[in-house]
């Protein structure tokens, strides 16, 4: 059975801490790794990884999938109040987006 | 562009009811998929559909159908409402079908079973 596991589910930290996300998974015919952040409504699109060892960046935050060891990491560096939201990652395979509980992160002033 | 579109936002049926969910994609996307969230078990994935077939269903019980329509949009329709279904539906376009292609959700329908 498909399985995406996200650590950890909750996360607390103060304005300016970097933070890491993590994200495994048992795919048959893995194709990429999507990473969305959900605020209250629609998760809105971060980072889609096919590479292993290829870091992907926006602003703040960054990416990276091991394809080998079957993880994926997100990490936000100098976290603010804006980034307080769940972040999903989802495996593809041919069949579906395999979405993982989320990690929910709560950024405090 | 505008976005996905969902309608309603908020429903709230009873047990044994059935609902209809609707789905507008980003113009030019044929590709809609549906997922279920609750809190419990995530984002679940129902369906998804590409030039008016069903390309992939996940696992979830007959009640649960769609459909999309020559535009593109879609319809969701859940028969016999359990108090199970409670969730939040969340429908997602893309440009094409296939596992390269990232989805660009909607909002949402938060619907409720009594």
């Amino acid at each position: 059975e498909d399985k995406v596991v996200q650590s950890p589910l909750s996360l607390v930290v103060h304005e300016g801490d970097t933070v890491t996300l993590n994200c495994s998974y048992e795919v048959t015919n893995f194709r990429s790794l999507l990473w969305y952040k959900q605020e209250k409504k629609a998760p809105t699109f971060l980072f889609m990884l096919t590479s292993s060892g290829i870091e992907k960046k926006s602003g703040r935050l960054s990416s990276i999938l091991d394809k080998k060891e079957l993880f994926s990491i997100l990490n936000i560096t100098a976290t603010q109040t804006g980034d307080s939201a769940i972040y999903l990652c989802a495996a593809v395979n041919p069949h579906a987006l395999n979405f993982g509980k989320g990690t929910s992160l709560l950024v405090t002033p | 562009k505008a976005g996905v579109t969902q309608t309603p936002r908020y429903l709230i049926k009873t047990r044994g009811q059935q609902v209809t969910l609707s789905c507008s994609p980003i113009s030019g996307h044929r590709s809609v998929s549906w997922y279920q969230q609750t809190p419990g078990q995530g984002l679940q994935f129902l369906f998804e559909y590409f030039s008016e077939t069903q390309r992939n269903k996940g696992n979830f019980p007959g009640r649960f159908s769609g459909r999309q329509f020559s535009n593109s949009r879609s319809e969701m329709n859940v028969s016999t409402l359990e108090l199970g279904d409670s969730a939040l539906y969340l429908c997602a376009s893309s440009p094409q079908t296939g596992e390269l292609s990232p989805l660009h959700f909607g909002n949402g329908t938060r619907l409720t079973v009594t």
